[in-house]
């Protein structure tokens, strides 16, 4: 199975801040990788796909980069929506696997 | 207005049974495959299932495999999946997601699922 470790596992952030949250593969995943979003008692948000492709209706201020087994996704400045629970998954082969998220809180 | 509408969670006894639903509208259900993704209380998320849209192929995850079992009905535009010899690790938020081409689009809202004597 491919293992995925996200870092930080937490972060406190202020608003207007940008935020940088990196998932690492186990092995290269090429570019198999998407980005979600989950806020309290709520269901996953699918936010990026192919590493660097932003789902439809997902704002600019959040981006993704890397390939092979080294990944990240940053937000250009922060919002009070966007405080949540952020989680990377490869889908490049199946077990499908998670990173076990970075929780980004309010500083 | 795609939806996505899980059902059928509960309580449930260690070695019980129980199947999931998951309703689905707002899109061709038939083009899509189907994910069933959990997470524990206070835990992670972790992928359980698949299927295509067509039935032909399905996967587990090792920790469900031989236990549970991924179908869909596509004239009903259904989900579902029948969980069986259910363990305490097994108490979890279930959450059905649409995917195309391997990616992940759309979530259901989630259904509770407790394993509990």
């Amino acid at each position: 199975d491919i293992q995925m470790t996200q870092s930080p596992s937490s972060l406190s952030a202020s608003v207007g801040d940008r935020v940088t949250i990196t998932c690492r593969a186990s092995q290269d995943i090429r570019n198999d990788l998407a980005w979600f979003q989950q806020k309290p008692g709520k269901a996953p948000k699918s936010l990026i796909y192919a590493a660097s492709s932003l789902q439809s209706g997902v704002p600019s201020k959040f981006s993704g980069s890397g390939s092979g087994t080294d990944f990240s996704l940053t937000i250009s400045s922060l919002q009070p929506e966007d405080f949540a629970t952020y989680y990377c998954q490869q889908y490049k082969s199946y077990p499908r696997t998670f990173g076990q998220g970075t929780k980004v809180e309010i500083k | 207005e795609v939806q996505l509408v899980e059902s059928g969670g509960g309580l449930v006894q260690p070695g019980g049974s129980l199947r999931l639903s998951c309703a689905t509208s707002g899109f061709t259900f038939s083009d899509y495959s189907m994910n069933w993704v959990r997470q524990a209380p206070g835990k992670g998320l972790e992928w359980v299932s698949y299927i295509s849209s067509a039935s032909s192929t399905m996967y587990y995850a090792d920790s469900v495999k031989g236990r549970f079992t991924i179908s869909r009905d596509n004239a009903k535009n259904s989900l579902y999946l029948q969980m069986s010899s259910l363990r305490d690790e097994d108490t979890a938020v279930y959450y059905c997601a649409s995917s195309r081409s391997r990616i992940v689009g759309d979530w259901g809202q989630g259904t509770l699922v407790i394993v509990s004597s």
